[in-house]
Parts: structure tokens; C-alpha cells; sequence
């Protein structure tokens, strides 16, 4: 079983609509969760950290549930800019050097 | 804002050729990396650098070295490439005052031919 799994998609969803995905992680010590966005071609950028009570940033809500050990990233009113890959990342140690990366979930918006 | 430049974006190379793929952070980070980006594999850590002159290998150091010379840049180079090596490269920093967060360059554009 990999450490970060996400379902790769792509998922295909009109603009306006609303869509979630969600990221599952091994190590119950995990300490901090973040969402990522890669562009095509394009290094990742920090979309939101993900915290235990959850946040909210806009249109996207991150939330994390521990037990299931499991993160997940909301989008409401998808626009066409937000198609894009998003990666999933877990720190188990704050330290940096043990971060791990989930494969990325390939959003795309139609018009 | 945190800025990690890598500073060749698009490179090609013969095989065996020595390539040296330069990164420098201006945050005064503690921590850099060097991972490479395939399509299906994901991110996959080549090489990390907690300090000046300290160096930790990771996932996939095999055919790749580093070196860190000054906090701010961390170089990566590949001694004799070969066409298994064509790949995205993607440095990245962390650490005080930046919090948690991992910071990436633009990324390196690397084909053997």
C-alpha cells in the first residue's frame, strides 16, 4: 500500500458544479496535511493547509479526518481555472525531509 | 514571497555528458531537496540538504549527486547522464520563517538524448 494514495481521475465536471477529493495516508503519526496545485508544466504552488478542525478558503474546504486517516479537498462553483492537478502531502514529522506526495488528482472543468 | 529559481529550465544533453542543475532559495531555509516528476510516478525525492555541506540521500539518489556549498544553494548533478534521467526536476526549500511549508522552483526540463 502506497503512504499517500489518491485517485489519479481525471475527473471531468462542468462549471458550477461541485467536487471533492480525497486522499488517504498510512502513517497515523502524521503531523501536518497540505493541498497542492501543479499546473501542466508548472511546479506545485501551496493551495491550503489542512488542519484538524478543518478550513475553509473561499471555494475550497479542507478537511481532515484523522481516524480514517484520510484528508480531503471541497471545490464549490468550479470554475475553468481551476483545472489542474492537485496533490495531496503529508508531513510525518514537520521535519521537511520525510514529506510525502500523493500521485495527484487530475481536475478538469468544462465549460 | 519565498523564491527558489532554478536556473536552467530547459536543457538538453547527451548521454553521459556531466549536467549540473543549480537551485538557490532566498529564505534562508535550513532544508532543500532535489526530486524528479514522471508521469505515473509522481514526486519522487532524489536527494535532501538539512544544512551547509550536509547531504541525505532519498528515494533515488542512484546515478545523481549534490552538493551544498552555501545555505542558499543546493546544485545537483548528474556525473554521466543517461536517457532513464530525461525528466522534470524540481528543487524545493523549507523551513524558519517560512513555518511548514515546502517551496518549489519552477522546475528543470531535462532530456538525454
Amino acid at each position: 500500500r502506497k503512504e499517500v494514495e489518491q485517485d489519479p481521475g481525471p475527473f471531468n465536471v462542468p462549471e458550477g458544479a461541485t467536487v471533492a477529493f480525497n486522499c488517504t495516508y498510512s502513517n497515523s503519526a502524521s503531523q501536518s496535511f497540505f493541498w497542492y496545485r501543479q499546473d501542466c508544466r508548472k511546479e506545485p504552488k501551496l493551495l491550503m493547509s489542512v488542519y484538524s478542525s478543518g478550513n475553509e478558503d473561499g471555494r475550497f474546504t479542507a478537511q481532515l479526518n484523522r481516524a480514517s486517516q484520510y484528508i480531503s479537498l471541497l471545490i464549490r462553483d468550479s470554475k475553468l481555472s481551476d483545472s489542474a492537478t492537485y496533490l495531496c502531502v503529508v508531513n510525518p514529522n514537520n521535519a521537511g525531509n520525510m514529506l510525502t506526495f500523493g500521485g495527484g488528482t487530475r481536475l478538469m472543468v468544462k465549460p | 514571497d519565498v523564491k527558489v529559481t532554478q536556473s536552467s529550465r530547459y536543457l538538453v544533453k547527451r548521454t553521459g555528458e556531466k549536467v549540473f542543475l543549480e537551485c538557490v532559495q532566498d529564505m534562508d531555509h535550513e532544508n532543500m531537496f532535489w526530486y524528479r516528476q514522471d508521469p505515473g510516478l509522481g514526486l519522487r525525492l532524489i536527494y535532501f540538504s538539512y544544512d551547509v555541506k550536509m547531504k541525505e540521500k532519498g528515494d533515488i539518489p542512484e546515478g545523481y549527486s549534490v552538493s551544498r556549498e552555501k545555505k542558499e544553494r543546493f546544485s545537483l548533478i548528474l556525473e554521466s547522464a543517461s536517457t532513464n534521467q530525461t525528466s522534470m526536476y524540481l528543487c524545493a526549500s523549507f523551513g524558519n520563517p517560512s513555518g511548514n511549508t515546502i517551496y518549489f522552483g519552477e522546475g528543470s526540463w531535462l532530456t538525454v538524448v
